[in-house]
Formats: structure tokens, C-alpha cells, sequence
């Protein structure tokens, strides 16, 4: 089946330093990703619709400045927490349809960020 | 607004017993009606999906769902629980064509020996 891929799968990096993740579809190509937030015992949290070959759509109350979002290809989305503080310490999770007309996603397996 | 809603936080159960975790949604059409599971340390790995047709669908690891238009829910079951299947349940809807989700709280299934 499908793969996303994320790295690093943990990071843990001083506050005001930024820090880029990645994900990639490693067997199919997507035009769409997104990108979740996910806090301890909480549900996912959109953040932002990743594409390819334009910009970010970015959900309500996300900064887009912070969170930086580029689609470089087909397979890759990174998402990069710039000038990171502890608040930001989080799980964040990507995401790319299926493209099998029934709105299945497939995720990846997620990156524990640490801001001390 | 849209809304899912997973009235349980946690659930456990004994080993072999069975298993129904709640879903509702709040939305006027049927929407695409997902139930991914969570395990530690794992991403989310979809278990079942319901699109159209067949109101009961069956999904892996023993797993199946009803769809039920009247009551807009999507509860999943499993006859018999293992204690692999401990982990973080999350049921989730998509109304439209942009594959946007729309998540429950999560439902953590706790197993006990």
C-alpha cells in the first residue's frame, strides 16, 4: 500500500532555532498534503494544506510566518518551525490523499518535536 | 458547524470481551466517514471507511462499522478485542472533495488482562 514518510521522527532543538520537517510519498505522487498539530491527548489539529507548485492554505489562528510550508515536488512537503519556542513543542503529523476518489488519506507516522 | 463527536475518553475492557466505540457527526449530507487507529510510537493507519452502499462495513484487524443515517453515527466494533488492539481510536469525517478531515477527540482503548 501507499507510504508517507516523515524525518526526523523526534527533534529536539533550543528556542529560537528553526527546524524543518519532512514528508514525503514514497509510491505515489501528491499534489496535496497536510500538516497537523497533534497535543498530548488531543485530537489532530489541521494546520495547513500543502501544494504543489503554489502556496500554503493555512487554517485559522495558524501563523503563517511561523510555519513555514513548501511543496518542492510531486513526493515532498517540509514544513519548517521557525525561531521555535517551547510552545511549539508538539506532534506534528502529514498527510496525502489517496487519490482513490473516496477521500482516504494516508499518514505519515508523525515528528516529536522538543523546544527547550 | 460541522462537528464529530466521541462521547467516551477511554474505554476498557477484558481481553476477548467485546468492543463498541461511539461516533456522531453533525452535518446535512452523508459525509465519507473514516475510523483511523493511533498505537504508540506508529502513525495513523486507517481501519475502515464508509463511502456508500453497504451500511455495515468490515475494515481490518477484525474490525467493522455501521453506518447509521438516523442516529448520524458510525460506532465501530470488533467481537472479540486483543490486547494489541490498545491503543488511541480516532473517528473522522470528510464532507466534501478536498480531502479536508474533520476529527473526533479519540476514544483510548485500554485492555485489561
Amino acid at each position: 500500500g501507499a507510504v508517507v514518510s516523515q524525518h526526523p521522527s523526534r527533534v529536539i532543538c533550543k528556542s529560537g532555532t528553526s527546524v524543518k520537517i519532512e514528508c514525503r510519498s514514497l509510491d505515489f505522487q501528491a499534489t496535496t498534503m497536510f500538516w497537523y498539530r497533534q497535543f498530548p491527548k488531543q485530537s489532530l489539529m489541521l494546520m495547513a494544506t500543502s501544494n504543489e507548485g503554489s502556496k500554503a492554505t493555512y487554517e485559522q489562528g495558524v501563523e503563517k510566518d511561523k510555519f513555514l510550508i513548501n511543496h518542492a515536488s510531486l513526493t515532498l512537503s517540509t514544513l519548517t518551525v521557525t525561531s521555535a519556542h517551547p510552545e511549539d513543542s508538539s506532534f506534528y503529523i502529514c498527510s496525502a490523499p489517496a487519490l482513490d476518489g473516496q477521500e482516504t488519506q494516508y499518514f505519515g507516522p508523525g515528528t516529536r518535536l522538543l523546544v527547550l | 458547524a460541522q462537528s464529530v463527536t466521541q462521547p467516551d475518553i477511554h474505554i476498557t475492557v477484558s481481553e476477548g470481551a467485546s468492543l463498541e466505540l461511539r461516533c456522531n457527526y453533525s452535518y446535512g449530507a452523508t459525509p465519507y466517514l473514516f475510523w483511523y487507529v493511533q498505537s504508540p510510537g506508529q502513525g495513523l493507519q486507517l481501519l475502515l471507511k464508509y463511502f456508500s452502499g453497504d451500511t455495515l462495513v468490515q475494515g481490518i484487524k477484525g474490525f467493522e462499522a455501521e453506518f447509521k443515517r438516523s442516529q448520524s453515527s458510525f460506532n465501530l466494533r470488533k467481537p472479540s478485542v486483543h490486547w494489541s488492539d490498545a491503543a488511541e481510536y480516532f473517528c473522522a469525517v470528510s464532507m466534501d472533495s478536498n480531502y479536508q478531515l474533520i476529527w473526533g477527540a479519540g476514544t483510548k482503548l485500554i485492555i485489561k488482562p
